[in-house]
């Protein structure tokens, strides 16, 4: 019964690290998106995945990049860690779009110091 | 600036109270989604509403999409403690779904 499952639940970053937030689901769904949740913000859409090979942009790519080698597995990557990527990052999966029902998994804690 | 507004971003009620909540852009959405989400948990789909005037109800959950598919509301009879979460809309045009910030729903038993 797992879903969509990511790793880490929690991370502390230093400026400028990097590191990729994984993210797999095991529905068999086509799309696939990443989202941030800011305190108050509601949620933004980073990068999402139509298919395996196929990604593009949301509203805010800026600093990050995604892969989807496969249909089961969508990793977000944040190559130079800034403090303005503190946020809660939501990975969610749905079978043909977003008038389908979207899953999300249960969350990435991120803290950049 | 939020495409998507929602009111009140905070809402504390006694239990058996009805309340409202309301999801207002100036744009117009093909679909639109309501979610409710509890602490260190991915949001939840309630319902999907596609057809502007469309109403659908959820148990004790009412939703509305405006006849103009700009806006919707969310009515909830007789509230339970269980209700207790964040209620997010989110609009969707061509896989580009936009979130509003969410009401912060507190029921007191």
């Amino acid at each position: 019964n797992a879903g969509v499952t990511q790793t880490p639940k929690f991370r502390i970053l230093k400026i400028g690290q990097s590191m990729t937030l994984q993210c797999t689901q095991d529905m068999n769904h086509n799309y696939m998106y990443w989202y941030r949740q800011d305190p108050g913000m509601g949620l933004k859409l980073i990068y999402y995945s139509v298919g395996a090979g196929i990604t593009d942009k949301g509203e805010v790519p800026n600093g990050y990049n995604v892969s989807r080698s496969t249909t089961e597995d969508f990793p977000l990557r944040l190559e130079l860690a800034a403090p303005s990527q503190t946020s809660v990052y939501f990975c969610a999966s749905s079978y043909s779009g977003v008038r389908n029902t979207i899953y999300f998994g249960e969350g990435s804690w991120l803290t950049v110091v | 600036t939020q495409l998507l507004e929602q009111s009140p971003q905070f809402l504390s009620i006694q239990e058996g109270e009805n309340l409202t909540v309301y999801c207002n852009s100036s744009s117009v959405f093909s679909s639109l989604q309501w979610y409710r989400q509890e602490p260190g948990e991915g949001p939840v789909l309630l319902v999907t509403v596609v057809t502007g005037g469309e109403v659908k109800k959820l148990k004790r959950l009412t939703f509305q999409f405006g006849d103009a598919r700009k806006d919707s509301s969310l009515h909830i009879t007789a509230a339970q403690t269980g209700d207790t979460g964040l209620y997010l809309c989110a609009g969707n045009n061509n896989n580009d779904m936009r979130f509003g910030a969410g009401t912060r729903l507190t029921v007191k038993p």
